[in-house]
């Protein structure tokens, strides 16, 4: 079976300023996605990242990067220049290597971005 | 660039009703998905159909149903609705051109009283 755990229910930070979101997972796959969505007040699931396990390289996408640690199976996320627009729910999912395959989501992180 | 299409965007039944949810996925994109999030909660998987097949199924009531059509939508089925199951109503679509990435349509909210 494979989990996703994201242990902080919510978090806070200063417009501007950088915040970084924890997420660690739980697979037997040997290749697997994992993925980072936002889902804002319209509650609309927007991808943010995607990162491939088979990839040492961390994948970024503007001011969203991850820290990818395959072995710790931790897979976390950085916003820089944290905007208002960025108050959102943050889910963390894992989705095995092969064709059709369903997300796995942790318990998500609430962010607010203050002014 | 043309995204996943869901309706109705909100429903409201009484219990014991039957309700049906469509789903357009973006096109080209031959693998549907059907998620249900309860309030305050993760998504949670329902069932997923591939070229027109059902290729993997999550915790779907035996009440809920779905199928895919050979223009590829979706419709989700369910019958003696219950007050649980009023929820946000996701489908997903992917593609090998899309690296099997999930892209979102806007939900269906769905109210029973």
């Amino acid at each position: 079976a494979q989990t996703v755990t994201q242990s902080q229910p919510e978090m806070s930070v200063q417009e501007a300023e950088t915040v970084t979101l924890s997420c660690t997972y739980d697979t037997s796959e040997s290749n697997y996605y994992l993925f980072w969505y936002k889902q804002p007040p319209s509650r609309q699931m927007i991808l943010v990242i995607r990162q491939e396990a088979y990839k040492q390289q961390n994948a970024t996408e503007n001011r969203f990067s991850v820290n990818f640690q395959k072995a710790a199976k931790s897979f976390s996320l950085k916003i820089s220049d944290s905007q208002l627009g960025d108050t959102a729910m943050y889910f963390c999912a894992l989705a095995a290597q092969g064709g059709s395959e369903k997300l796995v989501f942790g318990k998500g992180t609430k962010l607010t971005v203050n002014p | 660039a043309a995204g996943v299409i869901q309706s109705p965007r909100h429903l409201i039944k009484e219990k014991r009703e039957t309700a049906t949810l469509k789903c357009y996925p973006i096109p080209r994109h031959d693998t549907v998905y059907w998620y249900q999030q309860g309030p305050g909660q993760d998504p949670q998987f329902l069932i997923s159909f591939y070229e027109k097949m059902q290729s993997d199924k999550g915790s779907i009531p035996d009440r809920f149903s779905a199928q895919q059509f050979s223009d590829y939508h979706s419709e989700l089925n369910m019958s003696s609705l219950e007050l649980g199951d009023s929820a946000l109503y996701f489908c997903a679509s992917s593609s090998v051109t899309s690296e099997e990435t999930q892209y979102f349509g806007p939900g269906t909210r769905l109210l029973v009283l």
